[in-house]
């Protein structure tokens, strides 16, 4: 099964300072990469994927995560947060070995502050 | 549309006790999962399944059973709940497209506390 390494558990940044969270998972056979977001006290949602195509993807409120095999990464980067945005973040991997299950990293809470 | 829903929200435990957790899903999805999150481990696969009738074991099934007897219902249940089973469990489904790389959707957590 996959490892995913989430290098930081915490993540203080300044409202409309960039943030990059950073994703790294253990095995460069083919993947499909997910980011989910758990505002507090919520269960998860989606916050992007990769599957095929383009290495990098976007979300509908400006965050977006870069696929990068050589490296096996997945980082997510959003160049300006807002308030909304302090939440756990979990980065997931999913391949073949182990049927497509999900493997989530053990998450990075990003605390916006004004 | 209600998505995903887990009944109850919060529940208290003694040791030995037994409980059933509820998960119900109206997007017609075939698979359901049931996930346990602990602070700094993110979420651990319990048992899951890929239809009606079936299920599979997960990364951390032991002190678990799991039963789809309907298509929109995955139950978990805990025989003789323990202290080290106090977490906040999620429970998610989802519609697979050749395998089980398909998104998958969160209901909003059942807390657990086992004294």
């Amino acid at each position: 099964a996959q490892s995913v390494t989430q290098l930081d558990s915490q993540v203080p940044v300044f409202e409309e300072a960039p943030v990059e969270l950073r994703c790294n998972y253990s095995s460069s056979v083919s993947v499909y990469l997910f980011w989910y977001v758990q505002y507090p006290n919520q269960g998860l949602q989606l916050l992007l994927k990769y599957l095929s195509g383009s290495t990098l993807v976007e979300s509908i409120n400006g965050f977006e995560a870069e696929f990068n095999k050589s490296q096996t990464s997945f980082h997510l980067r959003k160049p300006s947060v807002h308030i909304s945005d302090t939440a756990e973040y979990f980065c997931a991997v999913s391949d073949s070995s182990n049927d497509y299950k999900l493997s989530f990293g053990a998450g990075t809470t990003v605390t916006v502050r004004a | 549309n209600a998505g995903v829903t887990q009944t109850p929200k919060f529940r208290v435990l003694k040791t030995g006790q037994s409980m059933t957790l509820l998960c119900a899903q109206d997007m017609n999805h075939e698979y359901m999962y049931w996930y346990r999150q602990d602070p700094g481990m993110g979420l651990r696969l319990i048992h899951y399944s890929v239809g009606e009738g079936t299920t599979a074991k997960g990364e951390v099934p032991d002190g678990y059973n799991v039963s789809r007897l309907k298509k929109q219902n995955f139950l978990l249940g805990l025989e003789s709940a323990a202290p080290s089973q106090t977490s906040v469990y999620f429970c998610a489904s989802s519609y697979p497209r050749g395998g089980l790389q398909e998104t998958q959707y969160f209901g909003p957590g059942t807390r657990l506390l086992v004294l």
